[in-house]
């Protein structure tokens, strides 16, 4: 069973408008969570990530959120670009003293229409 | 040099051959990963390293091998494949602490024929 899902697999915005992605876990050991993008024919690049003491965590245009009693997290990205389709992955860490592993989602493509 | 730099970008191989994939890391970082990714599932860990010692398997069939001679080079070598194992394989590595960001290559698209 997935323990990080993101149950939306594309998602079209407008150009200049804000994309939400969202992401849901069940884990509650979860303590860290990252987001990651990735283009075609490219690896997975870092985005932003959150840990599990805050709610939000802002970079430039983009913010995650974090619903800790929810076990959801979203990203949003204001405004959006045409250059931001791509590809969007969450992560999430079990946290445990030692651990490196992060459980993906399956991802959820976003284009941005101009 | 990019920071993780993976060879080859392609791979095409019969179930009967053996073939080896190369991953080689530039940033001076402890833990290296091997990940698949197919079609519609989630990234999957497959091997962890860090400080060249093996630290996690994740039930990996063992026609699936690794080999991490040092800190900055990570190998998989493949033999026996099934078409099923076709998919894109992504390496990364990190500083080898808890809850730090990886980073990848851009990954070997393998087709098993």
């Amino acid at each position: 069973d997935q323990q990080v899902k993101q149950n939306s697999p594309s998602l079209s915005v407008q150009e200049g408008r804000i994309s939400i992605l969202n992401c849901d876990y069940t884990n509650s050991m979860f303590d860290y969570f990252l987001w990651y993008k990735k283009y075609p024919a490219e690896g997975p690049t870092f985005l932003i990530s959150i840990s599990s003491i805050k709610d939000k965590n802002e970079d430039g245009r983009f913010t995650v959120f974090l619903n800790k009693s929810a076990k959801h997290l979203s990203l949003h990205i204001v405004p959006s670009q045409p250059g931001d389709s791509a590809v969007y992955f969450c992560a999430a860490s079990p946290g445990t003293s030692g651990t490196y592993k992060y459980i993906f989602g399956t991802g959820t493509r976003l284009k941005v229409l101009a | 040099e990019t920071g993780v730099t993976q060879t080859p970008r392609h791979l095409v191989m019969g179930m009967t051959n053996k073939k080896s994939l190369k991953c080689e890391q530039h940033l001076g970082h402890n833990a290296m990963y091997w990940y698949k990714q197919s079609a519609k599932k989630p990234l999957e860990l497959m091997f962890v390293y860090n400080f060249k010692e093996q630290t996690e398997n994740n039930s990996v069939p063992s026609r699936f091998s690794p080999e991490c001679p040092n800190s900055s080079h990570l190998f998989l070598h493949l033999h026996t494949l099934q078409p099923e194992d076709s998919a894109l394989y992504l390496c990364a590595s990190s500083q080898g602490h808890t809850n730090e960001k990886l980073f990848f290559g851009s990954g070997t698209q393998l087709s098993v024929l």
